[in-house]
C-alpha cells in the first residue's frame, strides 16, 4: 500500500534554533499534504494544508512565520520550526493524499523536543 | 464541516468482535465517512472508509447506516494489538481530515 515517509522521527534542539521536518509520498504523487500536531493524551490538531507549487493554508492560530511550509515537489513537504522555543515541543504529524483512491496516509511523526 | 461524535473509550475481549459506534448527524451528501487509529507514539493508521454502501476489507467492516447520520466499525476478532485510539472522521470541505478525540479501544484477554 501506499506510504508516506516522515523524517526525523525524533529531534532535540535547543531553544531559538530552527528544526526542519520533511515528509514524503513514497508510491504516489500528492497535490496536497497536510500537517498535524497532538500534545500528549490529545488528539490531533491540523496545522496547515502544504499544496504543491503554492502557498500553505494556516489555521486559524497557527502562526505562519514559525511554522514554515513547503511543498516544492509532488512527493515532498516539509515543516520547518523556526526559533523553536520548548512551548513548540510536540509530536508532528503529516499526511498526504493518495487521489487514485482518496485515501489520506500519515507518516510515523517527529517528536520534537526544545529544551 | 460534519462533526463526529464517539464515546470516550469501550473495551472489548480478545478474540470477540469490537464494535465501535460513531455519530454523524450533520454529514452532507458527498462527505466520507473515514476511520483511523492510533496506537500511542506512531503516526494514524488508515482503517476504512466509506460513503454510503458498507464496507469490508482486510482489516474490519464499516456498516453507514441508510441516513449516514451513524456508522459503526467492526472489528471481527479483536487481538491485544488492536487496542488504540479509534478516530471516526468526515472528510473535510477542503479534503483535510478534522480529528475528534476519538474512542480508546481497550481489548482484553
Amino acid at each position: 500500500g501506499a506510504v508516506v515517509s516522515q523524517h526525523p522521527s525524533w529531534v532535540i534542539c535547543k531553544s531559538g534554533t530552527s528544526v526542519k521536518i520533511e515528509c514524503r509520498s513514497l508510491d504516489f504523487q500528492a497535490t496536497t499534504m497536510f500537517w498535524y500536531r497532538q500534545f500528549p493524551k490529545q488528539s490531533l490538531m491540523l496545522m496547515a494544508t502544504s499544496n504543491e507549487g503554492s502557498k500553505a493554508t494556516y489555521e486559524q492560530g497557527v502562526e505562519k512565520d514559525k511554522f514554515l511550509i513547503n511543498h516544492a515537489s509532488l512527493t515532498l513537504s516539509t515543516l520547518t520550526v523556526t526559533s523553536a522555543h520548548p512551548e513548540d515541543s510536540s509530536f508532528y504529524i503529516c499526511s498526504a493524499r493518495d487521489t487514485r483512491n482518496e485515501k489520506l496516509f500519515f507518516g510515523s511523526g517527529t517528536q520534537l523536543s526544545v529544551l | 464541516d460534519a462533526k463526529t461524535t464517539q464515546p470516550t473509550s469501550m473495551d472489548c475481549a480478545e478474540g470477540r468482535a469490537a464494535n465501535l459506534p460513531c455519530n454523524h448527524s450533520t454529514i452532507s451528501g458527498n462527505e466520507y465517512v473515514y476511520w483511523y487509529r492510533q496506537i500511542h507514539s506512531q503516526g494514524p493508521q488508515y482503517i476504512i472508509h466509506g460513503l454510503k454502501n458498507n464496507e469490508t476489507n482486510e482489516m474490519a467492516s464499516l456498516i453507514i447506516t441508510e441516513d449516514r447520520k451513524s456508522s459503526t466499525l467492526i472489528l471481527p476478532h479483536a487481538t491485544l494489538r488492536d487496542t488504540a485510539v479509534y478516530y471516526c472522521i468526515v472528510m473535510g470541505s477542503q479534503g483535510n481530515l478534522i480529528f475528534g478525540k476519538g474512542t480508546k479501544l481497550s481489548v482484553k484477554p
